[in-house]
């Protein structure tokens, strides 16, 4: 089956640095990766639709300059948290799908990652 | 605000017993329906969805949907749980208009702990 990978797993960094976290497709091409963000007992928020060449569409109220998302090849989207701060700890999830845009084909999830901001 | 409701964040059951998870949504036009799985330590995975046709949708698992579309509702059921069935589970959405492209729209999920 589709597998999407994430690295880290974990990271814990010091308020004002920044994060990358990796997302991968192991085996398909990813036309569309997916960035959510997860609190503790709260469900997924959608922050920004990666395609593969192209700006990353934010969501409202996603600080683009703060989440800088690039998509670089059809198998791997990063996700930067710049000068992070401990609001940003949080536990962020991608997902990718082949085809357009995800609306006909299943995203399949990677494990996320677990960022804390000391 | 349109939204995805689930009616229960917490459900505890034994197993044989059935199943049922509410989920409504607010949006007014044609949706796309899906429900995720997440067991404990791993990532979501789909357990079924609906684009059209048939509202009584069958996935994995021996769990089913079914999408009323006068309620706005995709309710998911298994007739008898197993332990193994213990999971959060999430209904989402995608709205079928151009600014909501293949976004998913998550609800806030329902915990399941199934005992033995």
């Amino acid at each position: 089956g589709a597998v999407v990978s994430q690295h880290p797993s974990w990271v814990i960094c010091k308020s004002g640095t920044s994060v990358k976290i990796e997302c991968r497709s192991l085996d398909f091409q990813a036309t569309t990766m997916f960035w959510y963000r997860q609190f503790p007992k709260q469900s997924l928020m959608l922050m920004a639709t990666s395609n593969e060449g192209s700006k990353a569409t934010y969501e409202q109220g996603v600080e683009k300059d703060k989440f800088l998302i690039n998509h670089a090849s059809l198998t791997l989207s990063t996700l930067t948290v710049t000068s992070a701060h401990p609001e940003d700890s949080s536990f962020y999830i991608c997902s990718a799908t082949f085809g357009a845009s995800g609306i006909y084909n299943e995203q399949f999830f990677g494990p996320g990652t677990r960022l804390t901001v000391l | 605000a349109q939204s995805v409701s689930q009616h229960n964040h917490h459900v505890i059951l034994s197993e044989a017993a059935s199943l049922e998870l509410g989920c409504n949504y607010s949006y007014g036009g044609t949706v796309n329906l899906f429900w995720y799985v997440q067991y404990p330590g791993q990532h979501l995975q789909l357990l079924l969805k609906y684009f059209s046709g048939d509202p009584l949708v069958k996935g994995i698992k021996g769990f089913e949907a079914e999408f009323i579309k006068s309620k706005f509702s995709f309710n998911l059921r298994k007739p008898s749980v197993q332990w193994s069935d213990t999971a959060e589970y999430f209904c989402a959405v995608i709205r079928m208009t151009t600014d909501s492209w293949g976004k998913l729209q998550f609800g806030a999920g329902t915990q399941v702990v199934v005992t033995p």
